[in-house]
C-alpha cells in the first residue's frame, strides 16, 4: 500500500548488533502494529501502538522494543539481534476495528 | 479464548474450478470478520470484510464470503479460480471495541493448470 512504507526492505545483520526497522504512514491512522511472519507460525504480534507514546507488548515482544514519537512513524528495534529473529517483519495500521488493517510490504531481516 | 481456525493448510484446485476456503471463529461478542490475501513476497491485502447487514459479502478479485453465525463460520468462495489466485489466504476476527485482529494460520492455495 502506497500509504505505508517500510524501510529497509531487506537487511542482513550480524548477531549481537542492534537493528531498527521503520514504518512510515501517510494515512494518519491512529493504530499501528508490528508483526513477524515465519513459516508454520503465521502472523505473530510483536508490539502495537494506540497513539503517540502509547505502546504495548504483543505475544512475541521479548528482544524487541518500539517507539512512536509521531503519528506517522513506528520504529521497531531489535536490541541485540539473534538468529531466531531472522524473519519477515510487517507493519500494519488501522483507523478502527471495522476497517481491518492496511499492511506495508514487509522487511526481510536475516541475522547471521 | 478468541481464536480463528483455518482447517486446511493447503488446498489444490484446478484452474477454472470453484473454490471454498474454510474459516471458523470463536468469539463471544459481535465479531468483525476479514479475509486477506498474501501473494508470494508481498504484504497482506484486504479481500473483504463483514461486520453487519447482509451475511453474504462481496470482495475484490471476484471473491465472496458468507457469515453463518450458527456455524461460527466465514467461508471464502470464488466460482472460478484463475492461476493468479495462487496465494496464501488469511481469515481474521476482531471484536467490537477491540483493535487487535486474531489471525488464522492461513491456507495456501495451489492452482493446477
Amino acid at each position: 500500500d502506497a500509504g505505508i512504507t517500510q524501510s529497509p526492505r531487506h537487511k542482513v545483520t550480524e548477531t549481537g548488533t542492534p537493528v531498527t526497522l521503520r514504518c512510515h504512514q501517510t494515512e494518519n491512522h491512529r493504530y499501528m502494529y508490528w508483526y513477524r511472519q515465519d513459516p508454520g507460525h503465521g502472523l505473530r504480534l510483536i508490539h502495537y501502538s494506540y497513539g503517540v507514546k502509547d505502546t504495548d507488548k504483543g505475544e512475541v515482544s521479548d528482544g524487541y522494543s518500539v517507539s512512536r514519537s509521531k503519528t506517522e512513524d513506528f520504529l521497531l528495534t531489535l536490541e541485540s539481534a539473534t538468529s531466531s529473529q531472522t524473519s519477515v517483519y510487517f507493519c500494519a495500521t488501522a483507523t478502527g476495528e471495522q476497517q481491518g488493517y492496511t499492511f506495508g510490504s514487509g522487511t526481510r531481516l536475516t541475522v547471521v | 479464548a478468541q481464536s480463528v481456525t483455518q482447517p486446511d493448510i493447503h488446498i489444490t484446485v484446478s484452474e477454472g474450478a470453484s473454490l471454498e476456503l474454510r474459516c471458523n471463529y470463536s468469539y463471544g461478542a459481535t465479531p468483525y470478520l476479514f479475509w486477506y490475501v498474501q501473494s508470494p513476497g508481498q504484504g497482506l491485502q484486504l479481500l473483504l470484510k463483514y461486520f453487519s447487514g447482509d451475511t453474504l459479502v462481496q470482495g475484490i478479485k471476484g471473491f465472496e464470503a458468507e457469515f453463518k453465525r450458527s456455524q461460527s463460520s466465514f467461508n471464502l468462495r470464488k466460482p472460478s479460480v484463475h492461476w493468479s489466485d495462487a496465494a496464501e489466504y488469511f481469515c481474521a476476527v476482531v471484536g467490537e471495541g477491540n483493535y487487535q485482529l486474531i489471525w488464522g494460520a492461513g491456507t495456501k492455495l495451489i492452482i493446477k493448470p
